[in-house]
């Protein structure tokens, strides 16, 4: 069985800039969340995918954007980055109601 | 929507003591409650769940407890080890919400040997 991956590790942009995130999910999972967790804080959910819909919808304006493929794996995109988008940005990987298993996640900084 | 509060913010206890933290949830129509441990630069972990059907939950030192009528769910680390020290977040969501979770604001346990 195979964890949650995600891509890449760490990534550097420049306010303005779009930026696009890599999920893929547990093997058997068909549901994608995205957190965002900014430095010592705990994650905030950003949106949920769940067979290709998005199904449910956190706090974050429309620049965050997101879609999930038919093999469940999911991407988020962020457009015209802030400086405040830099965080540890978090996918997590579940079967309809189970628990939500996360990934490593991806480091965005930006300058 | 719904708000989680967690206290303490930081514990620190000796080794082979017991470790408590507690959190209070806003929505009444939470039914699910997950506790992840937090390594430094690691994914959260999910060590356990319990969801609004059940009061209590163990495995092994760990235990949850939940109180429905107050709103308010606790983890319980029992024999505590240096290895136990990270980060720990509770958190809590509805099946209706399509299974968002709201973390509460995260436990810094540091155990000393």
């Amino acid at each position: 069985e195979t964890g949650v991956t995600q891509s890449p590790t760490h990534l550097i942009k420049t306010r303005g800039q779009q930026v696009t995130l890599r999920c893929s999910s547990q093997s058997g999972h068909n549901t994608v969340s995205w957190y965002q967790q900014a430095l010592g804080q705990g994650p905030q959910f950003i949106f949920q995918y769940y067979r290709e819909e998005e199904n449910g919808r956190g706090n974050f304006p429309p620049r965050f954007s997101g879609l999930q493929f038919p093999n469940y794996s999911s991407e988020l995109n962020v457009n015209a980055l802030e400086l405040d988008d830099s965080a540890l940005y978090l996918c997590a990987s579940s079967l309809d109601s189970q628990g939500q298993f996360f990934g490593p996640g991806t480091r965005l900084t930006v300058l | 929507g719904e708000n989680v509060e967690q206290h303490p913010s930081t514990l620190s206890v000796q080794e082979g003591d017991s470790a408590v933290i507690k959190c209070t949830y806003s929505d009444s129509a939470s039914n699910y409650f997950p506790w992840y441990k937090q390594e430094l630069g690691k994914r959260p972990q999910l060590i356990i769940d319990i969801r609004s059907n059940v009061g209590e939950k163990k495995d092994q030192r760990i235990a949850v407890t939940l109180n429905k009528t107050a709103k308010h769910f606790s983890l319980h680390i029992t024999e505590t080890q240096p290895e136990d020290s990270a980060v720990y977040f509770c958190a809590a969501s509805m099946k209706a919400a399509g299974n968002k979770l709201t973390f509460g604001g995260g436990t810094r346990v540091l155990v000393k040997p």
